[in-house]
């Protein structure tokens, strides 16, 4: 399948400080790629749809201000977490589609960033 | 009530026995349905991959879907310790973002 990844795979930060986590299509172009969070022992939540080169589209109850999503290329994303507080720590992943696969719906998601705010 | 419905276990299983996991879901629209293995802090990773009603193999594992039941399984045969994970379910329209189950963590114990 296709390979998606991410960086940092982990990363503390202090409360109050920016992350930004790349994700990144490695052997395709994804016009459209989705991010989620995922909380201990809990599923996957979306979180926003990032299409290339337009505004993203987020979930209700997300913060478009606080989440920052930049879809600049085919084969990158990124999620920025603006003033990061502990409640912001989790488990960051992102999913990428390909469009020239065999099946245009089949997601491929990255290895996660674990972030973690103090 | 959930779009997706999976029951989350744990589901403990001998090595070498027959795994049966399943969600159950309320919208008939959906038409492509996934199941997903993730290892604890990894990502998910795609196991199987279905379109409307049907069966399909890959090895040891077999995914079916029942759309006039709105009901889906996996199946894994010979059940290895390395198949110990959490297992989710997803699906969609073709619009654009899947829906998940909360996921069943699975056990095979050696």
């Amino acid at each position: 399948g296709a390979v998606v990844s991410q960086h940092p795979s982990w990363v503390i930060c202090k409360s109050g400080t920016s992350v930004k986590i790349e994700c990144r299509s490695l052997d395709f172009q994804a016009t459209t790629m989705f991010w989620y969070r995922q909380f201990p022992k809990q599923s996957l939540m979306l979180m926003a749809t990032s299409n290339e080169g337009s505004k993203a589209t987020y979930e209700q109850g997300v913060e478009k201000d606080k989440f920052l999503i930049n879809h600049a290329s085919l084969t990158l994303s990124t999620l920025t977490v603006t003033s990061a507080h502990p409640e912001d720590s989790s488990f960051y992943i992102c999913s990428a589609r390909d469009p020239g696969g065999g099946d245009n719906n089949e997601q491929f998601f990255g290895p996660g960033t674990r972030l973690t705010v103090l | 009530q959930k779009e997706v419905e999976q029951d989350p276990g744990p589901l403990s299983v001998p090595e070498g026995a027959i795994v049966s996991l399943n969600c159950t879901y309320s919208n008939s629209a959906f038409q492509y349905f996934m199941w997903y293995r993730q290892y604890s802090r990894k990502g998910p990773e795609l196991l199987m991959y279905t379109y409307s009603s049907g069966n399909k193999e890959d090895g040891r594992f077999t995914a079916q879907v029942d759309k006039s039941s709105k009901y889906i399984s996996l199946f894994i045969r010979d059940s290895q310790p390395s198949d110990s994970a959490t297992y989710l379910c997803a699906m969609n329209t073709n619009a654009g973002k899947s829906t998940f189950g909360d996921g069943t963590t699975l056990t095979v114990k050696p």
